[in-house]
């Protein structure tokens, strides 16, 4: 199985600061990587698909990066409402596993 | 807009069988893609679970996979997920999606507990 490590487990950043979270796959998964936010109490909304192309409707502050095994989920300024958890999650091959979570708070 | 609806007993008893069903609306069930249940013990991270194709066709994460049967309904706009033989370990929050290599809409997710 392909195995997803995300770091930091946790952030606290304050508001309009740049916000960076990384995701490394235990193998070479091209792009095929996704990124989610879950509010607390709330299912997970798609942010970011094929590591860089962002879900309509989502705010452009996010952006996604990276190919191969290291990715990244920037936030540009961050908004209160980006209170969440944020997990990555890849499709290369079954089963799609996805990272352990991220968990931002504003500071 | 896709919209998925889960539904099933809140409360199994230990060994057991977890039985859910989400229903699809304002979108049909046999466009070509994949169906899938996740799960999210309390407190912690997700935790895929399988997916089923409108013809029947399933994956199953190796984990579960001996405990894990999903079917599907065409007719009835909807498919299913049974587990068996569920222990506490198998409480959490279970989500049922649209997945075409991204999960791009999610039921609101309903919470199972596994207790006598």
């Amino acid at each position: 199985d392909i195995q997803m490590t995300q770091s930091p487990s946790s952030l606290s950043a304050s508001v309009r600061d740049r916000v960076t979270i990384t995701c490394q796959a235990s193998q070479d998964i091209n792009k095929s990587l996704n990124w989610y936010q879950q509010k607390p109490g709330k299912a997970p909304k798609l942010l970011i698909y094929d590591a860089s192309n962002l879900k309509t409707g989502v705010p452009s502050r996010f952006t996604g990066s990276g190919s191969g095994t290291d990715f990244t989920l920037t936030i540009s300024s961050l908004q209160p409402e980006d209170v969440a958890a944020y997990y990555c999650q890849h499709y290369v091959s079954l089963p799609y596993t996805f990272g352990q979570g991220t968990k931002l708070e504003i500071k | 807009q896709v919209q998925l609806q889960e539904s099933g007993p809140g409360l199994v008893k230990p060994s057991d069988t977890l039985s859910l069903t989400c229903a699809v609306s304002d979108y049909s069930i046999s466009s070509g893609n994949w169906w899938g249940w996740i799960r999210q013990p309390p407190g912690k991270g997700l935790e895929w679970i399988g997916y089923i194709y409108y013809s029947g066709i399933t994956f199953y994460n190796p984990s579960l996979k001996s405990r894990v049967t999903m079917s599907v309904d065409t007719s009835k706009r909807q498919f299913s997920l049974k587990l068996s033989s569920v222990t506490a370990v198998d409480t959490a929050v279970y989500y049922c999606a649209k997945f075409s290599g991204w999960y791009s809409y999610w039921g609101q997710g309903t919470l199972v507990t596994v207790s006598s």
